[in-house]
């Protein structure tokens, strides 16, 4: 059965990156069906898609994101990962990954989440 | 850009009929997903192209999108589907994913 599991520090410091990993086990990363992607929770914008890769690499992003968001894929590893430069007091959130399946373009399964406080 | 509008809250009572709907001006063409989201926990497909329910997916939900307007519909509710509903839209052609600001389900 797939899983996906984020993980990471809970608290950033404004202007550095966020840096999370999304392990994946029960299934191929490396699928041609699918794609894996970034969606984040703050209670002030409920649900945002962050941005989503193909195992190969190829990215696409949430245009409002596009500026700090860079995402890459481990296929030995078996995991993805995100990186958010410069954040704010607004980047804190849950952040959850997700498989997402290219051509019906729905998010299953999601990974449990994980906070991300950004704070001094 | 592409916005999802969906009613902040819905009540009703248990064994009644509930419908959340899910309006933009894109809709049209683009399937729309559905989201449960229980306190505390990650989001869970409960609807996929409109109206196909995943497996384990209980028969009470159900899905339809028409015009503009997507719904998800929720009959002889229970106590257990009280939760927030999300629904979600893949824009093949930017390959743009919006989310609606999600709905509040309170079972009365």
């Amino acid at each position: 059965q797939l899983q996906l599991q984020e993980s990471g520090p809970g608290l950033v410091k404004p202007s550095e990156t966020l840096s999370l990993t999304c392990t994946v086990s029960g299934a191929s990363i490396t699928s041609s069906l699918y794609y894996w992607g970034w969606i984040r929770q703050s209670p002030a914008k409920g649900l945002e898609w962050i941005g989503s890769l193909f195992y190969t690499g190829t990215p696409f992003y949430n245009p409002s994101l596009k500026s700090r968001v860079t995402l890459t894929v481990d296929t030995s590893n078996s995991h993805f990962s995100l990186k958010l430069t410069s954040v704010t007091a607004a980047d804190t959130a849950v952040y959850y990954c997700a498989r997402f399946e290219l051509g019906i373009g729905r998010f299953d399964p999601w990974g449990q989440g994980t906070l991300v406080t950004v704070s001094s | 850009s592409y916005v999802l509008t969906q009613p902040p809250s819905v009540s009703v009572a248990p064994g009644k009929t509930a419908s959340i709907t899910c309006g933009g001006d894109n809709n049209e063409g683009n399937s729309v997903h559905w989201y449960q989201q229980k306190p505390g926990q990650a989001p869970l497909l409960v609807m996929y192209y409109d109206s196909d329910r995943p497996s384990g997916i209980p028969e009470r939900f159900s899905g339809s999108n028409s015009g503009n307007t997507a719904t998800l519909t929720i009959s002889r509710v229970e106590a257990g589907d009280e939760a927030d509903y999300y629904c979600q839209v893949w824009h093949r052609s930017s390959n743009h994913v919006v989310f609606g600001g999600g709905t509040k389900l309170t079972v009365l």
